[in-house]
């Protein structure tokens, strides 16, 4: 157990609908990643906030977006959702440096 | 354009016997290389790392090799487990920000 949590573990929507994935970090982390996988691929980075505030963005689609609240959870939202868009999605946080620790993932389908 | 390469899929080797997974990267700017374990249906677990001014770092079993000139870097699992078949991914950072390489899935026959 990382100490990361995701919520939902599994959702199934249908395409054109909006979600939203929750994080919660590790106590005391300040940072949380958001990280997409799609079936057999790597992991790719979507997006990293610091304390409430955007610190890096990688391969986020303009339909997603995310945002850390002041108690440090994380949301991550698809919106006019596609097909493409069924994968599993990662959240992890860090207390600083490179090491980050990985929630268990939400997996979306999109119908 | 992928900046972290895993070109093995996956590999099969007896209990007992080692492991080597393989991982190549193009970004001169990485220096933090760190390898992950992931199971089905779990979030990917930290198994080792390795900062750039190192060619070597040992955990137990796990052994992580850096070849900078050669922008590669391998991990070595002996001797290998059955509970070691997973997934495993290497990872580099040129900060704080993982790139991930396609992942090799590793099977050990007892």
């Amino acid at each position: 157990d990382s100490g990361v949590t995701q919520t939902p573990k599994h959702l199934i929507t249908a395409t054109g609908q909006r979600v939203t994935l929750r994080c919660s970090p590790r106590s005391g982390d300040l940072s949380v990643y958001w990280y997409q996988q799609s079936l057999d691929q790597g992991l790719q980075f979507l997006i990293q906030y610091y304390n409430g505030e955007e610190r890096a963005k990688g391969n986020i689609l303009e339909r997603f977006s995310a945002q850390q609240f002041p108690d440090l959870h994380s949301e991550l939202n698809l919106s006019s959702l596609e097909l493409g868009d069924s994968a599993l999605y990662f959240c992890a946080s860090s207390p600083g440096g490179e090491k980050q620790f990985f929630g268990p993932g939400t997996r979306l389908t999109v119908l | 354009d992928q900046q972290v390469k895993q070109n093995s899929p996956s590999l099969s080797v007896q209990e007992g016997r080692i492991s080597i997974l393989n991982c190549d990267y193009t970004n001169s700017m990485f220096d933090y290389f760190l390898w992950y374990k992931k199971y089905p249906a779990e979030g990917p677990t930290f198994l080792i790392s390795i900062s750039s001014i190192k060619d070597k770092n040992e955990d137990g079993r796990f052994t992580v090799f850096l070849n900078k000139s050669a922008k590669h870097l391998s991990l070595h699992i002996v001797p290998s487990q059955p509970g070691d078949s997973a997934v495993y991914f290497c990872a580099a950072s040129p900060g704080n920000m993982l790139t991930f390489g396609g992942g090799t899935r590793l099977m050990v026959k007892p």
